[in-house]
């Protein structure tokens, strides 16, 4: 059973770079194309920040595009999130989401990691 | 792109049939059939319930049950029951290459 595990700093100072990790374990990160992030602030609804391919293609969303970026290391089984600039507004729980078919991206989570943005 | 309209809450007491609506445009709801629903209980990771508009994953309840006409997704959760209390968000893909959520419903169960 592939699982799902976000990694990174807590806490970001305003305008600095919010960086997370998404550890794979119970199998390899091949296993399904598509990688996601999805992240919900405080109090509010879900946001879909955008997805990886294998290949490294990369679709964001129109709102974060000027300041998100992903990658993805097959190697050590794990894809990844940066976010310049941050803000008040970017402190959120953030996800990594595996797809589960084609078109279907958001099929298996991980739990979830709080971001707060914060002097 | 502007997130999909949902109905801030919908309730309903337990046996009876809900549905939740979920409003796009003919740029994301009306232009493709990958639509998504999640069910989630705040804390915890939300769960993947029903994709393509009307399928369900394995393991999901046939109680729960998706359809579409337009630019207008809905989800039916029939015989509510207490553990479907929880807030639910659809998803739609997007002719921009993207995806966007619906603004989220809230379930009480009565």
């Amino acid at each position: 059973q592939v699982q799902l595990q976000e990694s990174g700093p807590g806490l970001v100072k305003p305008s600095e770079t919010l960086s997370l990790t998404c550890g794979v374990s119970g199998g390899s990160i091949t296993i399904t194309n598509w990688w996601s992030w999805v992240r919900q602030p405080p109090g509010k609804g879900l946001e879909w920040i955008g997805e990886i391919s294998l290949g490294g293609t990369t679709n964001y969303n129109p709102s974060l595009r000027n300041r998100v970026s992903m990658s993805v290391d097959k190697a050590n089984n794990h894809f990844s999130l940066r976010l310049t600039s941050v803000s008040a507004a970017d402190t959120a729980v953030y996800f990594c989401v595996r797809e589960l078919t084609a078109f279907v991206p958001l099929g298996y989570w991980g739990q979830g990691t709080l971001v707060t943005v914060s002097s | 792109q502007s997130a999909l309209t949902q109905p801030a809450s919908v309730s309903g007491s337990p046996g009876q049939s809900i549905t939740i609506s979920c409003t796009g445009t003919s740029s994301d709801v009306g232009a493709f059939n990958h639509v998504s629903w999640f069910q989630h209980h705040p804390g915890k990771a939300p769960k993947l319930i029903i994709y393509e508009v009307f399928n369900r994953p394995s393991g999901i309840s046939d109680r729960f049950s998706g359809s579409k006409s337009g630019n207008t997704a809905s989800l039916t959760i029939s015989g509510l029951q207490p553990e479907d209390e929880a807030d639910y968000y659809c998803i739609s893909y997007t002719t921009y290459y993207s995806y966007v959520f619906g603004t989220g419903t809230k379930v009480t169960v009565l």
